[in-house]
């Protein structure tokens, strides 16, 4: 079947240490985006891409960045520049003949 | 830019109370989306509307897109605890195809 899959689901780290979310898509979907939500709260766009080897920032892109080398992923990295990286993040994708998205399941990070 | 406001923000039913939202704009959009997330979780497709005036039913869900095309509704009839979670309105950015728009969302808690 295909889907998008993200991992780890829980992710811990220290303080000051880079991370890197897993995001990869099966769907045959040309773009993909990343979303941080906080608890409580709605859905926040860091990145997206519409093409491989193309990405565009999203509304609160610092301290994130990303890569898309290939089609079927579109890893996220946390940076240590991100002041405040606990979130639960949500990685989607898009087909070219519909407008609706498909998430992941999430990534819930915890920064200690 | 496109905004998509939410109301309520926030439900508390006891199981069994028929549930009413709603999404609106100040743009007009040629497609409706409703998305819910359950905790923890990635948001799934409940509802897609493409057409003014539709009435469409999903199991105890039934979405409507607006006349106006500003607005759409979402009823859950009958409640149960696994109506928890947070509904999402979505449109398509009028200028970026591969965009959606998304509300801030209304959080459901139904009390068993």
């Amino acid at each position: 079947d295909g889907g998008i899959t993200q991992s780890p689901k829980y992710l811990f780290r220290k303080e000051g240490q880079n991370v890197t979310l897993s995001c990869e898509q099966n769907l045959n979907h040309d773009a993909m985006y990343w979303y941080r939500q906080d608890p409580g709260q709605g859905l926040r766009l860091i990145y997206y891409s519409q093409i491989v080897n193309d990405f565009q920032k999203g509304d609160i892109a610092e301290g994130y960045s990303v890569s898309r080398e290939k089609k079927e992923s579109f890893p996220l990295t946390v940076t240590s520049a991100q002041k405040n990286p606990t979130a639960f993040y949500l990685c989607a994708s898009k087909g070219a003949l519909w407008y609706g998205y498909t998430f992941g399941s999430g990534t819930r990070l915890t920064v200690v | 830019g496109q905004q998509l406001n939410q109301s309520p923000q926030s439900m508390f039913i006891q199981e069994g109370e028929d549930v009413s939202m709603n999404c609106t704009s100040s743009s007009i959009f040629n497609t409706w989306l409703w998305y819910k997330q359950d905790p923890g979780e990635g948001p799934v497709l409940l509802i897609a509307l493409y057409k003014a005036g539709e009435l469409t039913s999903n199991g105890r869900l039934t979405a409507q897109f607006g006349i106006t095309r500003k607005d759409s509704f979402l009823n859950i009839s009958a409640s149960i605890p696994s109506d928890v979670g947070i509904y999402f309105c979505a449109g398509p950015h009028n200028n970026a195809g591969n965009m959606l728009t998304f509300g801030g969302g209304t959080r459901l808690m139904v009390k068993p």
